[in-house]
């Protein structure tokens, strides 16, 4: 798991509800990443942070934000939660630094009913 | 036009066979290129990375890429009922300003190894 840990690994909430999604590195790697995962379209970036407190969208970005208080932890927020945000969420770094491969958590399943 | 392309299989081969999984892709910009594997309710695991064309071997993995074609392959020699799960393909996204978080992955394809 490239010490990374995510939590919680499952979650069901309510359309509507605020959910927050965390991610924990024990290496303090500079960049970490926010992707989902749905069948049918792959891997897409959500958000990425290249330090603490600098981040910038990718490509599915609307309707989640993100927050980088310390080099070890991301967050992920999904202000108010849509069936559409149901997905698998996957944490990643990258431990060689910038152009470098990524290194992935083991994910969290969000269900929005 | 999709960036990375991949068939999705899924692929179902015996024990022992040489399997040979591939994508394209469009932006002849793209200069890096990955095999992720990941196996069910598990994230992708890092299983080969190239830079620009030709032919890179880790054991039983070959990863091969040709830039003239924009073609990624993988091939698995010798495949085992363990590397039955789902390949992805992946490659940066050069205008992100070269960060390689930047992937853009294809959708997968899904192989079983049957004993």
């Amino acid at each position: 798991d490239a010490g990374i840990t995510q939590s919680p690994r499952h979650k069901v909430t309510e359309t509507g509800t605020p959910v927050t999604l965390r991610c924990h590195q024990t290496e303090n790697h500079r960049y970490m990443y926010w992707y989902r995962q749905d069948p049918g379209h792959g891997l897409r970036l959500i958000h990425y942070s290249y330090g603490v407190k600098d981040t910038d969208k990718g490509e599915v970005s609307d309707g989640y934000s993100v927050s980088r208080s310390k080099t070890e932890d991301f967050l992920l927020t999904l202000e108010s939660a849509t069936s559409s945000q149901t997905s698998v969420y996957f944490c990643a770094i990258s431990p060689g630094g910038d152009n470098s491969p990524l290194h992935f958590g083991n994910g969290t399943r969000l269900t929005v009913t | 036009q999709k960036e990375v392309e991949q068939d999705p299989g899924p692929l179902s081969v015996p024990e022992g066979a040489i399997v040979s999984l591939n994508c394209t892709y469009s932006n002849s910009a793209f200069q890096y290129f990955m095999w992720y594997r990941q196996y069910s309710r598990k994230g992708p695991e890092l299983l080969m990375y190239t830079y620009s064309s030709g032919n890179k071997e880790d054991g039983r993995f070959t990863a091969q890429v040709d830039k003239s074609s924009k073609y990624i392959s993988l091939f698995i020699r010798d495949s085992q009922p363990s590397d039955s799960a789902t390949y992805l393909c992946a490659t940066s996204r050069m205008n992100y300003g070269g960060s390689q978080g930047n992937l853009i992955f294809g959708k997968g394809t899904k192989l079983s190894v049957k004993p």
